[in-house]
């Protein structure tokens, strides 16, 4: 069945360091998806990508798509305390079908 | 703003009870989700739901498992008989329809069942 990875697991920085997290699917996706989710809190979601090679820019967040449509990256410049969480990718086959995350990267900012 | 509201917020229950979570997804929404995250792991999909039937079922969702619309406004997921492995917080959520500008899901702030 179809799989997303994705790494780090954990990654932990200094306030100002920049942070990045990468998406990998067995399968070509119709889009993938990003969501964040706070300590003891729910998913809640960030963007949606949907054209091969499309860069979305969110203040300090960059969200990329491979243009295999394969792929994904999420990177944040300057990290701030507030950006402590889990973030999860999260790709869908057809639009319409289940949406499949990966397993999520812990993020921990110290200042 | 609106939001999906899940109840109970937490469960306690015994091996082999049946246990029903409930959800209510945003009124103008027509697709609606089951997820499950075990403590400090991935989101898992469960099963999704439109137009009052099961479109999608991963292979968790297995016969112990079962959703219900019951009166257009409730979304409910029930386990026939609770095991160990069950324990973990089940996020209800919904989607407006598939040709929006984005397939983003509407997360409630799940229900934490804990199986003993």
């Amino acid at each position: 069945g179809q799989q997303v990875m994705q790494i780090p697991q954990y990654q932990h920085v200094q306030e100002g360091e920049d942070f990045t997290t990468y998406c990998n699917s067995s399968t070509t996706l119709s889009n993938i998806q990003w969501y964040k989710q706070r300590p003891g809190g729910h998913p809640v979601f960030l963007i949606q990508l949907v054209k091969s090679g499309e860069v979305k820019k969110q203040k300090r967040l960059t969200f990329q798509f491979g243009e295999a449509k394969k792929n994904s990256s999420l990177h944040i410049t300057a990290t701030q305390t507030t950006d402590v969480g889990t973030y999860f990718c999260a790709g869908q086959r057809q639009a319409g079908t289940a949406l499949i995350f990966g397993k999520g990267t812990t993020l921990s900012v110290s200042s | 703003e609106p939001e999906v509201t899940q109840t109970p917020s937490h469960q306690v229950t015994q091996m082999g009870q049946e246990v029903i979570l409930r959800c209510v997804p945003i009124s103008n929404h027509l697709y609606f989700y089951w997820y499950r995250q075990i403590l400090g792991q991935k989101v898992e999909f469960l099963v999704s739901f439109y137009n009052n039937e099961i479109s999608e079922k991963s292979e968790i969702f297995d016969d112990q498992f079962s959703v219900e619309r019951p009166d257009g406004s409730n979304f409910t997921l029930k386990i026939r008989s609770t095991k160990l492995e069950d324990s973990a917080m089940y996020f209800c959520a919904s989607r407006s329809w598939v040709g929006s500008n984005t397939g983003e899901l509407f997360f409630g702030e799940g229900s934490r069942l804990t199986v003993l």
